[in-house]
């Protein structure tokens, strides 16, 4: 059962436009979530993060957005640049361990945006 | 700063060959960690280790053995290898001041004929 789950494995944008990307989770335990970025041949690296006790974490052009009771995040890109093209993965952290690191990932969704 | 390195880049390996991953960081982390990553999938940990000396399995074991040699190096190994365990493995640490994020290195690529 994936307790991460990034439903769109791809999306197309026209740059200047907003970027909206979804994460849902299943497990009630997590309580801090994370977004990572990934160009080719690259390692992730961190993008943007929200505990659950927020409900919106706003790092310039990028937003993350989290519903606890429908258990799904959200993060929005705006504008979006042709530089964004990446995948984008949701990454989940429980209640009970403080180790960022040792998060459930998503399959990612990879971001094309459009000159 | 290089934060997180890890050798090889690439390697190609016959099944049965065995094969060491090195990684190190340099930035004074307390955790490490060994994912790796399948063709359109997201990243599944194989090991961890809290702090020195100490590790932990983590979602996909088997077929792996890790050594935390200090708190710099995590090194992962793979004693015979097989052709499932093709992937992108990627090292990663995290802790200090602000333990909510982790910083990977950039990954090496394995493949198992």
């Amino acid at each position: 059962d994936q307790q991460v789950k990034q439903n769109s494995p791809s999306l197309s944008v026209q740059e200047g436009r907003i970027s909206i990307l979804n994460c849902d989770y299943t497990n009630s335990m997590f309580d801090y979530f994370l977004w990572y970025k990934k160009y080719p041949a690259e390692g992730p690296t961190f993008l943007i993060s929200i505990s659950s006790i927020k409900d919106k974490n706003e790092d310039g052009r990028f937003t993350v957005f989290l519903n606890k009771s429908a258990k799904h995040l959200s993060l929005h890109i705006v504008p979006s640049q042709p530089g964004d093209s990446a995948v984008y993965f949701c990454a989940a952290t429980p209640v009970f361990n403080t180790n960022a690191g040792k998060s459930t990932f998503g399959d990612g969704t990879t971001l094309t945006v459009k000159p | 700063n290089a934060g997180v390195t890890q050798t090889p880049k690439f390697q190609v390996l016959k099944t049965g060959q065995s094969m060491t991953l090195q990684c190190a960081q340099d930035m004074n982390h307390n955790s490490m960690y060994w994912y790796r990553q399948d063709p359109g999938m997201g990243l599944r940990l194989i090991y961890y280790s809290a702090s020195e000396g100490t590790t932990d399995k983590g979602e996909v074991p088997n077929g792996y053995n890790v050594s935390r040699l200090n708190k710099r190096e995590f090194s992962l190994r793979l004693e015979s290898a097989a052709p499932s365990q093709t992937s992108v493995y990627f090292c990663a640490s995290s802790g200090g001041r602000r333990n909510t994020e982790a910083f990977f290195g950039q990954g090496t690529r394995l493949t198992v004929v």
